[in-house]
């Protein structure tokens, strides 16, 4: 079975930077991505880690640790548009995602 | 290109009765995906066509929920005798074979509230 854990709810301030953690337990693994999603839209890809490490895209770097099972997104300079949940999901075995609940982040000024 | 689109944007509907939604992917996505998302979780696998076959089928799509993707094209999802439980957001998500990693996209999604 698959099983993803990421916090519920965090909050930061306008301009500084915050790490949302996601753990996961999968019987296949193909690659973890992150998606945005603001209240009541669609989600937005964000990023995708298949190899462990760091990618960097402006503002966004995710980082994947296979043999542990995490991975991260973090967020730079944060703008009060930022707020929105924060998803985390697997890609095993099929071309399904499984979706951990979301992370919602308040940006605070 | 105007992205994954999905009709209506809202149903509101009483219990048993049958209601159908409609997804259109972006027009050169060959896979497609139904997502159900209630309130504070994330998106939850339903089905999956690549073309017109239905390729795979959650636990969770239970034999009131039917999808069709006639054509390989739309798609549409049924669902009959509502119940209650069925109220939810139903997103729908095209990708295309060929890329090197399956990023989805998603449309707007189609609010369900059972009465």
């Amino acid at each position: 079975g698959q099983n993803i854990d990421q916090p519920t709810e965090m909050t930061a301030t306008e301009g500084a930077i915050v790490q949302i953690n996601c753990t996961y337990q999968t019987s296949g693994f193909n690659g973890l991505f992150w998606y945005q999603q603001h209240a009541g839209e669609a989600p937005t890809f964000l990023s995708y880690n298949v190899l462990d490490g760091l990618e960097e895209k402006g503002r966004f770097s995710s980082f994947l640790s296979r043999s542990k099972g995490y991975s991260y997104l973090l967020l730079k300079e944060l703008q009060m548009k930022d707020s929105a949940s924060y998803l985390c999901a697997v890609g095993a075995g099929s071309y399904q995602l499984t979706f951990g609940k979301g992370t919602k982040l308040s940006v605070i000024p | 290109d105007t992205g994954v689109s999905q009709d209506p944007r809202h149903k509101i509907t009483k219990r048993g009765q049958n209601v159908t939604f409609r997804c259109d992917p972006i027009s050169e996505h060959n896979r497609l995906y139904w997502y159900r998302q209630t309130l504070g979780q994330g998106p939850e696998f339903l089905t999956y066509f690549q073309n017109e076959a239905q390729l795979e089928k959650s636990r969770l799509l239970s034999d009131r929920f039917s999808a069709e993707r006639p054509k390989g094209s739309f798609s549409t999802l049924e669902i009959q005798r509502t119940e209650q439980g069925d109220s939810a957001m139903y997103l729908c998500a095209s990708s295309r074979t060929g890329a090197s990693y399956n990023e989805q996209f998603f449309g707007p999604g189609t609010r369900l509230t059972v009465l």
